[in-house]
């Protein structure tokens, strides 16, 4: 079946620093992909939409310059957190559509624990 | 505004007794699917309902699609501590491939 691999799936940074998630379709062309964060004991949020070779959709407040998302090609998208901050701590998910079967795969998630 | 309303927020089921949890939404659905999860741990697809009245079931699990397309109920039979989890109800409202919007989760319990 249509998997999503989403790595790392978990980080520890410095506040200030930046990190980068990636999530890669292995076995399909994923033309749209999804970003989501959750904080604990709480629903995924969607943050953004990402459209490979244009630039992606940011649901209203999102800042686009601190969480830049980048879908250079149909098999990988990738979120980087800029200058992160502990309240940036959070589980990031990425998912993506399947045109081919109407429905979405999700990656496995990643914990960012900024300190 | 949140779009999707699910209930109950958390429930606490001793083993052996059925469940309910409920998603309604405010506009009619495209599609409506359940996952379960455990924080911090990636989704687990259960079903997609997609039709007017549509039910489906695996397992000890059955979810169902009224025919206006604004409301799903996922029931599960003799519950299971392996049931334990939190529930997710999320729904695409225009066209497929839009993006999932999800409910804020209901969380099981079960206790044996």
């Amino acid at each position: 079946g249509a998997v999503v691999s989403q790595h790392p799936s978990w980080v520890i940074c410095k506040s200030g620093t930046s990190v980068k998630i990636e999530c890669r379709s292995l076995d399909f062309q994923a033309t749209t992909m999804f970003w989501y964060r959750q904080f604990p004991k709480q629903s995924l949020m969607l943050m953004a939409t990402s459209n490979e070779g244009s630039k992606a959709t940011y649901e209203q407040g999102v800042e686009k310059d601190k969480f830049l998302i980048n879908h250079a090609s149909l098999t990988l998208s990738t979120l980087t957190v800029t200058s992160a901050h502990p309240e940036d701590s959070s589980f990031y998910i990425c998912s993506a559509s399947l045109e081919s079967t109407y429905g979405y795969t999700f990656g496995s998630g990643t914990r960012l624990t900024v300190v | 505004s949140q779009e999707l309303e699910q209930s109950p927020q958390s429930l606490i089921v001793q083993e052996g007794k059925n469940l309910t949890i409920n998603c309604t939404s405010s506009k009619t659905l495209y599609g409506l699917y359940w996952y379960k999860q455990k924080y911090g741990e990636g989704l687990i697809f259960l079903m997609m309902l997609q039709k007017g009245g549509e039910e489906k079931s695996h397992e000890k699990i059955t979810a169902k699609l009224d025919e206006k397309k604004q409301q799903s109920s996922l029931h599960i039979t003799a519950s299971q501590p392996s049931h334990a989890g939190i529930y997710l109800c999320g729904a695409d409202f225009d066209q497929a491939g839009t993006a999932l919007i999800f409910g804020k989760g209901t969380t099981l319990s079960v206790s044996s």
